[in-house]
């Protein structure tokens, strides 16, 4: 089955700085890649996503960037927030099975 | 719309008891699923439902077992829990054309 692999585990900023997360996932049939930011004891919400088809994607502060080739994809987050702060999940769409990486803790200092 | 709901939000279990944890949906999607997550291991689907009367298994699917009878519930059923079963369990529904999943607010089980 897929394997979506992320890294860091922990991320610490200051605000006004950007964010990098990074995911790798194993399986090249994988066509779709969500972000969802998960606030304390709160559910998922879907931030930013990606079609296979699709090289970049922006709204707003955040973008996501696909590297089909070398399996890759990458969440940016530019001028941070302290509302910022919060646990981030990749995740890759296989065949309606959705695989999610192990999830980034962002801080965002003040 | 409602969206996704979850029922109980909070449930205390001894090993071997049975439950239900039940899912809602009010905004006709196709697609449903379960997931569990402990900590520092994300989410882990386990079974889904692409419409009623279809089910599969996800990643972690041993020990569970789910219906899909109308296009609105997908229930998940523990029938002998057990204490590797303590998790956060988050239902999430979408439609097929589309991507988001919208996720329930999510069960918290502890088995003792």
């Amino acid at each position: 089955g897929e394997n979506v692999e992320q890294h860091p585990s922990t991320l610490s900023v200051q605000e006004g700085d950007s964010a990098v997360i990074k995911c790798t996932y194993s399986d090249s049939a994988s066509n779709y890649f969500p972000w969802y930011k998960q606030e304390l004891g709160k559910r998922p919400q879907l931030i930013i996503d990606i079609r296979s088809n699709v090289g970049e994607k922006k709204d707003q502060r955040i973008a996501v960037t696909l590297n089909k080739t070398a399996k890759h994809f990458s969440l940016h987050i530019t001028e941070t927030q302290p509302e910022d702060s919060a646990v981030y999940f990749c995740a890759a769409d296989n065949f309606n099975k959705f695989y999610f990486g192990s999830g980034t803790k962002l801080n965002v200092k003040p | 719309n409602a969206g996704v709901t979850q029922t109980p939000k909070f449930q205390v279990l001894k090993t071997g008891q049975s439950m239900t944890l039940q899912c809602a949906q009010d905004m006709n999607h196709e697609y449903m699923s379960w997931y569990r997550q402990d900590p520092g291991m994300g989410l882990r689907l386990i079974h889904y439902s692409v419409g009623a009367g279809i089910t599969d298994q996800g990643e972690v699917p041993n020990g569970y077992n789910v219906s899909r009878s109308t296009t609105e519930d997908f229930p998940l059923r523990l029938l002998s829990a057990a204490p590797s079963q303590t998790s956060v369990y988050f239902c999430a529904s979408r439609l097929q054309s589309t991507g988001e999943l919208f996720f329930g607010e999510g069960s918290r089980l502890t088995v003792l």
